[in-house]
């Protein structure tokens, strides 16, 4: 079935990077969008940015544009996000979420999640 | 940016009675291409990530109870729950997907009363 599955809990210290990573199955890898989302504790969805699978091409948050980059590997159909300089407001639990490439760009499915917890 | 404002920030509703969430958006998110919305709404239980219910403003995704239904145009949506079920306590998220940076409302928290 259509799913995607995202890499394990992290705990990282203030300063450090993470990587994340989402697997996708049951469909055509490189047709769609990968999208990054975070929920910090108790909060709201934040969209951090977007990669096509088919060419690479990425739209970043303004606000994580200088931290951010997201990449995929078409030969095991997984998408990444790595967050740089990481502080403790990055605590979050971080979301890969597919959409379309045309008029299809909800965000459907989701993955299950990633806590990322950041703390000396 | 565009800016999604949801209304009411939470709410309680008797089972078997109707729910409605409103969401506002700060410019039109209606796609002149294809005369469609670009307004989704998803559904968050604790501990889950969201769930897709509702695109294009009112297009029910497959397997989603047609209990659930969405509306609006332009600016203004919403989202209906009727005969609420004890398993539609959840968080509820309008977002555009109309540009980028894509964005969403704030949620909306349903309890039952």
């Amino acid at each position: 079935q259509v799913q995607l599955v995202q890499s394990g809990t992290e705990v990282k210290k203030p300063g450090a990077s993470v990587k994340v990573s989402c697997k996708a199955s049951g469909f055509s890898f490189t047709t769609y969008y990968f999208n990054w989302v975070r929920q910090a504790p108790g909060q709201g969805l934040e969209w951090m940015g977007r990669i096509s699978a088919y060419n690479g091409n990425t739209n970043y948050a303004q606000k994580f544009q200088d931290r951010v980059t997201m990449t995929t590997d078409t030969s095991t159909s997984t998408a990444y996000m790595e967050l740089r300089s990481l502080r403790s407001d990055d605590t979050a639990v971080y979301y890969c979420a597919r959409s379309g490439s045309g008029y299809d760009n909800w965000f459907d499915p989701w993955g299950q999640g990633t806590l990322v917890t950041v703390s000396s | 940016d565009i800016v999604m404002t949801q209304s009411p920030d939470s709410l309680a509703v008797s089972l078997g009675e109707r729910a409605t969430i409103n969401c506002k958006s700060s410019q039109s998110v209606l796609y002149s291409s294809n005369n469609k919305n670009d307004l989704a709404w998803y559904q968050q239980k604790p501990g889950q990530p969201p769930k897709l219910l509702i695109y294009w403003a009112s297009t029910r995704e497959s397997g989603v109870p047609d209990r659930f239904s969405g509306s609006g145009s332009g600016t203004d949506f919403t989202l209906t729950i009727t005969t609420l079920q004890a398993e539609d306590v959840a968080v509820y998220y309008c977002q555009q997907y109309y540009s980028t940076p894509y964005t969403f409302g704030q949620g909306t928290k349903l309890e039952i009363k």
